[in-house]
């Protein structure tokens, strides 16, 4: 089943601005990661941050890390056209093996 | 230059008939993992396999088989049981990076059964 519900299912915004998405999730987690997929293509690992953590900067990206609500948010900043595709996050659960659970995604276009 | 490949990229292949979609890692992970993803959809889990000769269910095993011979590959068999085969296809292997496992994903294969 789904674990992480992506929030808002798509977004368009113009170059230059910040894009915000949400990610809510429903059982208890190890660390949770956000991957994005350009149309067509595989899925790229971009940022994980640990249930411990509660932000975490890489280059323009920012996530930050709500275990009380369950929820998560990638933010985009100074956005440009490459960064056009699908982003996703994925929560590992606690305990056992490293089963990944991947939401529904994000669908950002950024219009130059 | 160290990755996971998956052949084809594009498969068509009639209803009825069995089809099996490669995945192969040089990465060295102990962990692989298949998704299938619908359009405008997230990925669900189909198989996993966490060692050599062991794998597990996903979410959405009905209608596919794999097998892990080999710690580089891990096949996965679309099986003429499966009721709506045509989706995209991908490929992970797990690796420990930092503090936690993260997935590295293949290309995918995309196949339409008609």
């Amino acid at each position: 089943s789904q674990q992480g519900e992506e929030d808002p299912q798509a977004l368009s915004i113009q170059e230059g601005e910040n894009a915000t998405m949400n990610c809510s999730y429903k059982t208890s987690i190890n660390n949770l990661q956000w991957y994005r997929q350009n149309s067509g293509r595989g899925l790229v690992h971009l940022i994980l941050i640990r249930s411990n953590e509660r932000e975490k900067h890489s280059g323009r990206l920012r996530v930050t890390l709500d275990t009380s609500k369950k929820s998560s948010s990638l933010l985009i900043t100074a956005s440009r056209a490459a960064d056009t595709a699908s982003y996703f996050c994925a929560t590992v659960a606690s305990g056992g093996y490293q089963k990944v659970t991947f939401g529904t995604g994000t669908k950002l276009q950024v219009i130059p | 230059d160290g990755g996971i490949t998956q052949s084809p990229k594009y498969l068509f292949r009639k209803e009825g008939q069995n089809v099996t979609l490669s995945c192969e890692q040089n990465l060295n992970h102990d962990a692989m993992y298949w998704y299938r993803q619908d359009p405008g959809q997230g990925l669900r889990l189909i198989y996993y396999s966490q060692i050599v000769n062991d794998f597990q269910k996903g979410d959405i095993a009905e209608g596919y088989s794999v097998s892990r011979e080999k710690k580089e590959s891990f096949p996965l068999t679309v099986t003429s049981a499966q009721k709506n085969p045509t989706a995209f296809y991908l490929c992970a292997s797990s690796g420990y990076r930092g503090l936690a496992y993260e997935q590295y994903f293949g290309p995918g294969t995309r196949l339409t059964v008609t």
